[in-house]
């Protein structure tokens, strides 16, 4: 199994221009996270997915957008993007119960973005 | 606001040292218990996780974590540090029946040869 992909690896954008960082996972999790990681900051919770057609706002989602239509995608869109969002983002997924795996939530390898 | 402490922001330790992270949260409810270690340039991997009974945990890479409820702490321990042990280590807490996971700001590890 691949677990969670996450695309592109890297990204160098320019302000006010929009992007689509795109994850899958093929282990038939129902809930799915978005978070960003700065320096000092540890993980912040953009947004976050317990189903197909269900999303929900996290601790940071101003700036961002999601979509849940299947079950293995959940693409995370920056509609103008801004200094602010440079940042690596994660994406991770779980299956319903915390404990029913050795892995609670499945990380993918980040998308490192740099916004001049 | 709920919210979880790692008081250490950067240790550095020589090989053989022993290692103790703290991690303190502020829940009041019954919680669900992680840490995370981040190795350079790659993503985050469980090192132990606690959910109930034996308040030691015993994780991978010899490493060990002590729940202390009355003290809302979770702290992370291993007797004799390796330099391979070198990343940056994230204590992780769920508030029970909840859908998310809430993170520390991390505590970065320096094991010096």
């Amino acid at each position: 199994n691949a677990g969670v992909t996450q695309t592109p690896k890297f990204r160098i954008l320019k302000i006010g221009q929009s992007m689509t960082l795109q994850c899958t996972q093929d282990m038939n999790h129902n809930y799915m996270y978005w978070y960003r990681q700065d320096p000092g900051m540890g993980l912040k919770l953009i947004y976050y997915s317990v189903g197909a057609g269900i999303t929900d706002k996290g601790e940071v989602p101003n700036g961002y957008n999601v979509s849940r239509s299947t079950t293995e995608d959940f693409p995370l869109r920056l509609e103008l993007a801004a200094p602010s969002q440079t940042s690596v983002y994660f994406c991770a997924s779980r299956s319903p119960r915390w404990g029913s795996s050795n892995q609670p939530q499945h990380f993918g390898d980040g998308t490192r973005l740099s916004i001049l | 606001a709920q919210s979880v402490s790692q008081h250490n922001h950067h240790v550095i330790l020589s090989e053989a040292a022993s290692l103790e992270l703290g991690c303190n949260y502020s829940y009041g409810g019954t919680v669900n218990l992680f840490w995370y270690v981040q190795y350079p340039g790659q993503h985050l991997q469980l090192l132990l996780k606690y959910f109930s009974g034996d308040p030691l945990v015993k994780g991978i890479k010899g490493f060990e974590a002590e729940f202390i409820k009355s003290k809302f702490s979770f702290n992370l321990r291993k007797p004799s540090v390796q330099w391979s042990d070198t990343a940056e280590y994230f204590c992780a807490v769920n508030l029970f029946g909840n859908e998310k996971l809430t993170f520390g700001t991390g505590t970065r590890l320096t094991i010096i040869p």
